[in-house]
C-alpha cells in the first residue's frame, strides 16, 4: 500500500537549534508533496507544498523542504526554531488506488521547543 | 476570504445513536473532503464530494457517509455510532481537489470533536 512515514515521533528541541523533520513516501509517481502544521488548538494549516521545478521549496515563518526524487523524500527544515513552532507536523501526499485519489498523511511529528 | 467552517464544533452522543456533521467550504471552493484524526491512526481519509458528487473514497465502512449541495456545502453522516468512531473530524476544501496524482492545496476547517459514550 502506498504510504507516507514520518520517522520522528516526537522531537524536542532548544530554541535556536536547528530542525529537519523526515518524510519518506512510498509511490514513485508522485508529483505534489505537502507540509502541514497544527499549532496547539488551531485547525492544520499548510505549511509549504512542492508541485514542479525548483526541489528546495520555502513555505511561512522560515521553513522550507527539499523534495530529493531519488530518495523519495520530502524532508522539513528550519534553521532556528523558535518556542512558536512548538506544534505537530505532518507530511502529505495525493496518492491513487482502485481509481480512487486521496491525499494521504503521515502519522505526524510532534515538536516541542524548550525557552 | 472566510475560512472552513465546521458545526458544531463538540458532539457527544452514545452508541448505536447517528450524527451529522455539517461543513461550509471557502467561497468558490467546490471540493470537499473528510478526514477522520485519532491519536492512533492518525489523519485518515475518508472521501471528497466535487460538485455534488462523490469523486473518491477512503477505506471505511458503509455507515459513513456524506453529500454535497450545490452551493458546496457538506455533510458527513456516520451511523449506528460505534466507541471507535471517537475521533476529530475535519473538513477541507480546495478549488479543483482530489482530480488526480496532482492535486490542489486543501484548506482545513478546526474540525469536529465527537465523543461516543
Amino acid at each position: 500500500a502506498q504510504s507516507v512515514s514520518q520517522h520522528n515521533h516526537h522531537v524536542i528541541l532548544s530554541e535556536a537549534a536547528s530542525l529537519e523533520l523526515g518524510c519518506n513516501y512510498s509511490y514513485g509517481g508522485t508529483v505534489n508533496l505537502f507540509w502541514y502544521v497544527q499549532y496547539p488548538g488551531q485547525h492544520l494549516q499548510l505549511l509549504l507544498k512542492y508541485f514542479s521545478g525548483d526541489p528546495l521549496v520555502k513555505g511561512i515563518k522560515g521553513f522550507e523542504a527539499e523534495f530529493i526524487k531519488s530518495k523519495f523524500s520530502f524532508n522539513l527544515r528550519k534553521p532556528s526554531v523558535q518556542w512558536s513552532d512548538t506544534a505537530e507536523y505532518f507530511c502529505a501526499v495525493p496518492y491513487s488506488g482502485a481509481g480512487s485519489y486521496q491525499l494521504t498523511f503521515g502519522k505526524g511529528t510532534k515538536l516541542s521547543v524548550i525557552p | 476570504k472566510a475560512g472552513v467552517t465546521q458545526t458544531p464544533r463538540y458532539l457527544i452522543k452514545t452508541r448505536g445513536q447517528q450524527v451529522t456533521l455539517s461543513c461550509s467550504p471557502i467561497s468558490g471552493h467546490r471540493s470537499v473532503s473528510w478526514y477522520q484524526q485519532t491519536p492512533g491512526q492518525g489523519l485518515q481519509f475518508l472521501f471528497e464530494y466535487f460538485s455534488e458528487t462523490q469523486r473518491n473514497k477512503g477505506n471505511f465502512p458503509g455507515r459513513f457517509s456524506g453529500r454535497q449541495f450545490s452551493n458546496s456545502r457538506s455533510e458527513m453522516n456516520v451511523s449506528t455510532l460505534e466507541l471507535g468512531d471517537s475521533a476529530l473530524y475535519l473538513c477541507a476544501s480546495s478549488l479543483e481537489g482530489l482530480a488526480g496524482p496532482s492535486t490542489d492545496t486543501q484548506y482545513f476547517g478546526p474540525g469536529t470533536r465527537l465523543t461516543v459514550l
